[in-house]
């Protein structure tokens, strides 16, 4: 089980805008910034978010992030078909004194 | 633009140790904390650990009793020995560094394309 408590699977169709949650306690998501991966088949995760809402260099504005409290989201606005994926989000824990990961949501473009 | 390449043997026996290194190429293993992600076959991403240049370590608490991280400056790399494996440490083995140095805090935005273990008999 992650520390992060992620839906399994999340669905749009082209152009929709689509949400994907991430819960967690006040030992990480409360206490310290969220970050969001991207992970495609067969390939290492690509930083998507930063500290809650900043794209790297490079990401579409269609990615956004949220938190509040000890949850968090990712949106994805106009939905396209190179945006499916799997997704993880992940947070300093101030009790393990570590990284947490989500156990990931996998995004199909229907 | 920094790099990162793990190596490993991609196939050890129950109960033994594997060793793998991440070699850094394009920048210095200088200023930074290193980190090991890995991810078994369809789940999710587990950290296992970093360590930092100067040889400071922190582990999950989870794997800490059979891991060990460190690093050798001289040829820029690090690397990982996880010992007593059993067929639940089957799994893709990532490392990585974080988008700035000086603190094991910031998020982890240079991966690896990450090396297999695959734990059979």
């Amino acid at each position: 089980q992650s520390v992060l408590t992620q839906p399994p699977s999340a669905s749009g169709t082209p152009g929709q805008r689509v949400t994907i949650s991430c819960s967690g306690s006040s030992s990480n998501i409360e206490s310290n910034t969220v970050n969001w991966f991207q992970q495609l088949p067969g390939t290492a995760p690509k930083l998507l978010i930063y500290n809650n809402n900043q794209r790297p260099s490079g990401v579409p504005d269609r990615f956004s992030g949220s938190q509040s409290g000890t949850s968090a989201s990712l949106a994805i606005s106009g939905l396209q078909s190179e945006d499916e994926a799997d997704y993880y989000c992940a947070a300093w824990d101030d009790s393990l004194n570590g990284w947490v990961f989500g156990g990931g949501t996998k995004l199909t473009v229907l | 633009q920094v790099q990162l390449q793990e190596s490993g043997p991609g196939l050890v026996k129950p109960s033994e140790t594997v060793s793998l290194t991440c070699t850094v190429s394009g920048g210095s293993i200088g200023s930074y904390y290193w980190s090991w992600i890995r991810q078994p076959p369809g789940k999710g991403l587990e950290w296992i650990g970093y360590i930092h240049y100067s040889g400071s370590t922190k582990y999950n608490p989870s794997l800490k009793s059979r891991v060990t991280i460190s690093v050798d400056t001289s040829k820029n790399h690090f690397s990982l020995k996880l010992s007593s494996v059993t067929a639940a440490d089957t799994a893709v083995y990532y490392c990585a560094r974080p988008r700035h140095s000086g603190s094991p805090y910031y998020v982890m935005d240079v991966w690896g394309q990450g090396t297999t273990v695959t734990v059979s008999s």
